[in-house]
């Protein structure tokens, strides 16, 4: 059975403070990794996806990478609005659902 | 901008009301997802759509009904709810179940059941 944890639970940065997040996998067969950003009382927003490991994707100051077993994202220099729940899901070349990590709320001070 | 398009966005409703929350997508995507999300937990799978047929059904209790009139649309018939049914319903879709591609979420309906 597809198995995500997400470590920390809770992330509080100051602003301009680089961190990661981490998202570990146990998949039979993945199709895809995938990262989305929850605004609280909102839809999960799309971000990024990775197919295999050594992939990297970056959108403005967040990059995800990927190896076998896990996926990190980097938040770099973050800012207040990068304050969300960061949610990470898998899917398997046998299964038809995404299966979601229980995220990593992060809030960033001024 | 999301291109998946959720109505209403918050609803209450008694235990006896029977009432239907509503999606839309324009993206030619032929998998439909509805799914339930309580507070500070990750989104829950109720139902799949694959090209308009009924695919998976997670044990959800009979008193919420899936229907996906065509490609572009699907429902969420509710019935008898009970207050613990209270949650944000997100409404996605994807490419095909068979597809690499990611979902698309919809901004969600705010259900409260009294």
């Amino acid at each position: 059975e597809d198995q995500v944890t997400q470590s920390p639970e809770a992330l509080r940065l100051q602003e301009g403070e680089s961190s990661s997040l981490n998202c570990s996998y146990t998949v039979s067969g993945l199709r895809g990794l995938f990262w989305y950003r929850q605004d609280p009382g909102k839809g999960p927003e799309f971000l990024f996806t990775l197919y295999s490991a050594g992939e990297e994707k970056e959108k403005e100051r967040l990059k995800a990478t990927l190896t076998k077993k896990e996926s990190f994202l980097h938040i770099t220099a973050p800012k207040p609005e990068d304050s969300a729940t960061y949610l990470c899901a898998v899917r398997d070349n046998y299964g038809q659902n995404f299966v979601f990590g229980p995220g990593t709320r992060l809030s960033v001070l001024p | 901008d999301t291109e998946v398009t959720q109505t209403p966005k918050h609803l209450v409703m008694g235990m006896t009301n029977k009432k239907s929350l509503k999606c839309e997508q324009h993206m030619g995507h032929r998998a439909m997802y509805w799914y339930k999300q309580k507070a500070k937990k990750p989104p829950e799978l109720m139902f799949v759509y694959s090209y308009e047929k009924l695919s998976i059904n997670e044990s959800v209790p009979s008193r919420f009904s899936p229907e996906c009139p065509n490609s572009s649309l699907l429902n969420l018939h509710l019935h008898a709810l009970q207050p613990e049914d209270s949650a944000l319903y997100l409404c996605a879709s994807s490419q095909s179940t068979g597809s690499a591609g990611e979902l698309f979420f919809g901004e969600g309906s705010r259900l409260t059941v009294l």
